[in-house]
């Protein structure tokens, strides 16, 4: 079974400019959640897809942040613009259930804003 | 939502048993406590999960007490490959969204 597939791994890209990461849920997983650290602090809970539907986005920092999961299959998320406190790991999970242990992890996109 | 409270850092050597201890005070009766790994540049991954008393499966136990307001993850025999972040979360179980709350969690070295 395919794990969790995140793209890119790193991004580097300027102040201001936009970018856009991908998840690849684990293949039935309804349930998608996207999280991130930035340097030195936790890691933050951003917003929890059920299918296509946004079930919690309350951790989304600003409207610079747009998530999608059309199809309910692969999701995005794209800052624009980007600013230089947006750098930091960005992870995805899917489970199946919602279930807290049922949470498959990917290995994260590296986002650094110069 | 129930903070969690770990050690920040644990020193060990291989084939020694290692106790991580999180507390949760605020621990809410519908909570489940899952703990996960982090290795560098990976994401977290998961370990074991339980409500209370005792949970085993192939790579560790987990301990909680009646009161559920602490959970101890056990590593049996350790090696050199288990150092990584442990990460101790609390949140409760079902569908829906839930925001599950990542503490600072526990750095284990494990020293040969």
């Amino acid at each position: 079974e395919a794990g969790v597939t995140q793209f890119p791994s790193h991004s580097v890209i300027e102040k201001g400019q936009t970018v856009t990461l991908r998840c690849d849920p684990i293949s039935g997983h309804d349930n998608l959640y996207w999280y991130r650290r930035v340097m030195g602090k936790e890691i933050k809970f951003l917003l929890h897809f059920v299918k296509e539907s946004k079930q919690d986005e309350s951790g989304m920092p600003n409207n610079r942040f747009l998530a999608e999961r059309t199809g309910g299959t692969y999701s995005t998320l794209k800052v624009q613009p980007a600013e230089l406190e947006d750098s930091g790991v960005y992870f995805c999970a899917s489970s199946q259930d919602g279930r807290v242990y049922g949470y498959t992890f990917g290995s994260g996109t590296r986002l650094t804003v110069v | 939502l129930a903070k969690t409270t770990q050690p920040i850092s644990m020193d060990s050597y291989e084939g020694q048993e290692v106790n991580i201890t999180c507390s949760h005070n605020n621990i809410a009766t519908n909570d489940y406590i899952t703990w996960y790994q982090q290795f560098p540049s990976q994401g977290p991954r998961f370990i074991i999960q339980g409500y209370k008393t005792k949970v085993t499966n192939e790579v560790a136990s987990l301990f909680i007490p009646a009161d559920r307001k602490s959970s101890t993850l056990s590593l049996p025999r350790v090696s050199l490959s288990d150092t990584a972040v442990y990460y101790c979360l609390v949140g409760g179980l079902g569908t829906g969204g839930f925001k599950t709350i990542f503490g600072a969690g526990t750095r284990l070295f494990v020293k040969a």
